[in-house]
């Protein structure tokens, strides 16, 4: 069975710019969640979907916005981009996003912002 | 508000020797918590749970982690350290149903031969 995957795997940006990273789940899983890490605030929640609809959300702008599709298949855009958005974004998965459940998390996509 | 803390945020031991890692929440009731690892340039890989029950959890790569309610704390053992085990790892806590992960900072591991 295929892991979680992100593309691309590396990106690189300007100030202003915006950008859209991509997550595909593990096949049956329905719950999407995205966190951003950097070497100063460590990892933080962005934001959950399950079945298209965001459940969950972090403590981030609103340039921070995502969305998933019918497939499970997740994406995440950030506009306007700013110096310090530049960080590992990474996805993870699970099967309905319950409280006990493993996460798998992808490899991430590393976004630097110029 | 939850919060989870790894007071080391780096620590170097001795292929062979024994390894604790700590970690302490905040949170009212039995949270569930979970210890994650790192290699550099990839994503986390879930090492051990705890939801309920023993307190003690057996995980993955010979990793154990005890639960002490009274202390807070969700410390991470292995009896001896393998030079393949360095990596960055984080505790997280879990609240709530459907409720998303609060990380740790991390603590950075180095293994020295």
């Amino acid at each position: 069975k295929a892991g979680v995957t992100q593309t691309p795997r590396y990106l690189i940006k300007t100030r202003g710019q915006q950008v859209t990273l991509s997550c595909s789940p593990i096949s049956g899983h329905r719950s999407v969640s995205w966190y951003q890490q950097t070497p100063g605030q460590g990892l933080q929640f962005l934001f959950e979907y399950f079945s298209e609809t965001q459940r969950n959300k972090g403590n981030f702008p609103g340039r921070f916005s995502g969305r998933q599709f019918s497939n499970s298949r997740s994406e995440m855009n950030v506009s306007t981009l700013e110096l310090g958005d530049s960080a590992l974004y990474l996805c993870a998965s699970s099967l309905q996003g319950g409280t006990n459940e493993k996460l798998f998390f992808g490899s991430g996509t590393q976004l630097s912002v110029l | 508000a939850q919060s989870v803390t790894q007071p080391d945020i780096h620590i170097t031991v001795s292929e062979g020797a024994s390894l604790e890692l700590r970690c302490n929440y905040s949170y009212g009731a039995t949270p569930y918590l979970f210890w994650y690892v790192q290699s550099p340039g990839q994503g986390l890989q879930l090492l051990l749970k705890y939801f309920s029950g023993d307190t003690l959890v057996q995980g993955i790569k010979g990793f154990e982690a005890e639960f002490k309610r009274s202390q807070s704390s969700f410390n991470l053992r292995k009896p001896s350290v393998h030079w393949s085990d360095a990596a960055e790892y984080f505790c997280a806590v879990r609240t709530g149903s459907q409720g998303n992960l609060i990380f740790g900072k991390g603590t950075k591991l180095s293994v020295k031969p």
